[in-house]
C-alpha cells in the first residue's frame, strides 16, 4: 500500500507560537491531501482539503488564517497552526489520495498523526 | 452536507462472540462506504469498504452490508480476538464530493479474552 508520513510525529509548544506540520507522500503523487483533527475519544473531523499547486478548502467553522495550509508540491502539504493557544491541543491527522479515476473512488492513505499540546 | 451516525458508541464482547457496529447517513449520493480501525494514537487503517452497487461483502471474520433504502450499513466481526480491541469508524462520501470522507462518531471495541 502506499506510505505517508507526518513530521513531527509530537510536539510541545508554548502558547503565541506557531506549529508546523509536514505530511509527505513516500511512494505515489498526491493530488489531494487533506488534514484532519482529532480530539481525545473523538472522530475525525476534517478541517480542510488542498489540492496541489491551489488553494486550500476549508470546512466550515475552521479558520482559515488560523490553519494555514500549503500543498506546494504533489508530494508534500503543510499545515501550520499559527499563534497556537491550547484548545488547539490535538492530534492532527493528514490522508493522501492519488490521481483520482474518472467515476471511482481513490483511497485515502492517512499518515501516522501528529500530536500537538499547547501549554 | 452528508451526517454519518455510528452506534454504539462503546461494545464489550467475550472472545469469540461476534461484534455488529450500524451506520447510518444522510445524503442519498453517497456510495462508497470505508470501514477504519484505529489504534490507541495510531492512523486509522482501512479494514473493509463497500459500494453502492453491491449489497454486502466479506473479507476472512469482517463482513460489511448496506442498505441503500434505508441508507444504513454495518460491520460484523465473527469470532472476535483480543487484537479486535480498537476503534472503529464509519465513513460515508458521495464521489461527487471530491472524496471527502465524513466520519460515524466511532465505537470502542473491547474484547475480553
Amino acid at each position: 500500500g502506499a506510505v505517508v508520513s507526518q513530521h513531527p510525529s509530537w510536539v510541545i509548544c508554548k502558547s503565541g507560537t506557531s506549529v508546523k506540520i509536514e505530511c509527505r507522500s513516500l511512494d505515489f503523487q498526491a493530488t489531494t491531501m487533506f488534514w484532519y483533527r482529532q480530539f481525545p475519544k473523538q472522530s475525525l473531523m476534517l478541517m480542510a482539503t488542498s489540492n496541489e499547486g491551489s488553494k486550500a478548502t476549508y470546512e466550515q467553522g475552521v479558520e482559515k488564517d488560523k490553519f494555514l495550509i500549503n500543498h506546494a508540491s504533489l508530494t508534500l502539504s503543510t499545515l501550520t497552526v499559527t499563534s497556537a493557544h491550547p484548545e488547539d491541543s490535538s492530534f492532527y491527522i493528514c490522508s493522501a489520495r492519488g490521481m483520482q479515476l474518472r467515476g471511482s473512488y481513490n483511497e485515502q492513505f492517512f499518515g501516522p498523526g501528529t500530536r500537538l499540546t499547547v501549554l | 452536507g452528508e451526517n454519518v451516525e455510528q452506534h454504539p458508541s462503546t461494545l464489550s464482547v467475550q472472545e469469540g462472540d461476534s461484534a455488529v457496529i450500524k451506520c447510518t447517513y444522510s445524503d442519498s449520493a453517497s456510495n462508497y462506504f470505508p470501514w477504519y480501525k484505529q489504534e490507541l494514537g495510531k492512523r486509522p487503517q482501512l479494514i473493509i469498504d463497500i459500494r453502492s452497487n453491491v449489497g454486502e461483502k466479506k473479507d476472512q471474520r469482517i463482513a460489511v452490508t448496506l442498505n441503500k433504502t434505508a441508507k444504513h450499513f454495518s460491520l460484523h466481526i465473527t469470532e472476535t480476538q483480543p487484537e479486535d480491541s480498537a476503534v472503529y469508524f464509519c465513513a460515508a462520501t458521495p464521489e461527487a464530493a471530491g472524496n471527502k470522507l465524513t466520519f460515524g462518531g466511532g465505537t470502542r471495541v473491547l474484547v475480553k479474552p
